[in-house]
């Protein structure tokens, strides 16, 4: 059983598309988070959700848009993707609180745009 | 504006030997930090923390130690295996709802 599952692992589009990526974990977690590791190997993270509700946006163009139906998924629709938003795209989720930083980590997925 | 900082970006190790790992951060807020271990084409998986509150813990054959005064940790696996090659990440967080923040990584590779 996948604890952090993510589709698709890879994703190959042209400028311009919009593109979603899913994510479910079958952890009972209640935090949910999406990071981006670039071309320099960087981990950052770009949303976290908390109970369904968006608590941690980092700056991320409003061309990402997370959108959580519930405790379990957080997807990521990306709109007129651009040269520079392609990485390794990877969801994670965490119990929260400070005493459960532990986070798990999907497989991540592979977006290249070309 | 790197907070988390793995200067090292690869290591070599023979099986059986130690291998440690350093870490170093800036931002004192941070007063929870771990390790996380990666294989290609997978996602990070947790591998051991520690509190701020703590200088060491110690789980199997890995170590954290934390250095509060130097902003400093390192990731101690003796012996090493083979099995351990993979890249090691770095990463902090101030309690509560907060994200992690990773460093580069440092690759590890254990020779037999």
């Amino acid at each position: 059983d996948t604890a952090v599952s993510q589709t698709p692992k890879y994703l190959v589009t042209q400028m311009g598309n919009d593109k979603s990526i899913k994510c479910e974990q079958n952890l009972g977690h209640d935090t949910m988070y999406w990071y981006k590791q670039d071309s320099k190997k960087f981990l950052k993270i770009m949303f976290s959700y908390n109970n369904k509700e968006l608590i941690i946006n980092e700056t991320v163009p409003n061309r990402f848009s997370p959108k959580s139906p519930d405790k379990a998924h957080l997807n990521l629709h990306i709109n007129s993707l651009e040269l520079g938003d392609s990485a390794v795209y990877f969801c994670a989720s965490s119990l929260g609180g400070p005493q459960y930083n532990e986070q798990f980590f999907g497989p991540g997925t592979r977006l290249t745009v070309l | 504006d790197q907070q988390v900082k793995q200067n090292s970006p690869s290591l070599s190790v023979q099986e059986g030997r130690i291998s440690i790992l350093n870490c170093d951060y800036t931002n004192s807020m941070f007063d929870y930090f771990l390790w996380y271990k990666k294989y290609p084409a997978e996602g990070p998986t947790f591998l051991i923390s520690i509190s701020s509150i703590k200088d060491k813990n110690e789980d199997g054959r890995f170590t954290v130690f934390l250095n509060k005064s130097a902003k400093h940790l390192s990731l101690h696996i003796v012996p090493s295996q083979p099995g351990d090659s993979a890249v090691y990440f770095c990463a902090a967080s101030p309690s509560g709802y907060s994200t992690l923040t990773f460093g580069k990584g440092t690759m590890l590779l254990v020779s037999p």
